[in-house]
């Protein structure tokens, strides 16, 4: 299997504008889990879907985030407007029961 | 929340010496994962181990789940041993979020 798939693998965008991560989880895993990783805050959860269904959402951290599942092999975090504060690792993982399997990240840079 | 505590927060190693990692955790646990983050970013899976012991290879963990902790032996470390060891758990059994440590920076010198 190749593995929890996230692109783009880098972004850098100018403050204000909308950006868009995306997520290919492992196949057959029912759950989906975004995080984002930052020196301050260390990995932290921003939301997560079982079965495609959003449980938990109360890590993103206002309405300039959302994020979407619309079928069981793909998944997106979109910032919209994004701001400098945003800059961090952001990491997809999945899992089917307990063990979570993480992808490489998207390492996001708003100037 | 539930709280996740590792130690030493960081480490240094000369080549070929060994070393243990320490998680300590405030609540039962379902759920406990140990991941090496490399100096590239990548999140690697090194044990699911809500119990009990694993071996793979120079890696060893052992978790006490009643007495809520988790250890992680490194034995004859290597150069490529160096990054930041994470711990993490659930509370819940099933498709439920981990919480993270602060990790533990580990560098190897040759």
């Amino acid at each position: 299997d190749a593995g929890v798939i996230q692109s783009p693998r880098h972004e850098v965008t100018e403050m204000g504008q909308e950006v868009t991560l995306r997520c290919k989880p492992i196949s057959g895993h029912n759950s989906l889990f975004w995080y984002r990783q930052t020196m301050m805050r260390g990995l932290e959860l921003l939301i997560y879907f079982n079965n495609n269904v959003p449980i938990d959402d109360s890590g993103m951290p206002e309405d300039r985030f959302s994020a979407k599942m619309p079928n069981a092999s793909f998944s997106t975090l979109k910032i919209q407007p994004s701001e400098p504060r945003d800059s961090a690792v952001y990491f997809c993982a999945s899992s089917f029961g307990n063990e979570k399997y993480f992808g490489p990240g998207t390492r996001l840079t708003v100037t | 929340g539930i709280q996740v505590e590792q130690s030493p927060p960081d480490l240094i190693l000369q080549e070929g010496a060994n070393s243990t990692l320490r998680c300590n955790f405030s609540d039962s646990v379902n759920n406990l994962q140990w991941f090496h983050q490399n100096p590239w970013g990548q999140l690697i899976n090194l044990f699911y181990i809500p119990s009990g012991t694993k071996q793979n290879g120079r890696l060893s963990a052992t978790t006490v789940a009643t007495e809520r902790y988790s250890l992680l032996y490194i034995s004859s470390s290597q150069t490529t041993d160096s990054g930041v060891y994470f711990c993490a758990v659930t509370l819940n059994s099933g498709n439920t979020p981990l919480v993270f440590g602060k990790g533990t920076r580990l560098s190897v010198i040759a």
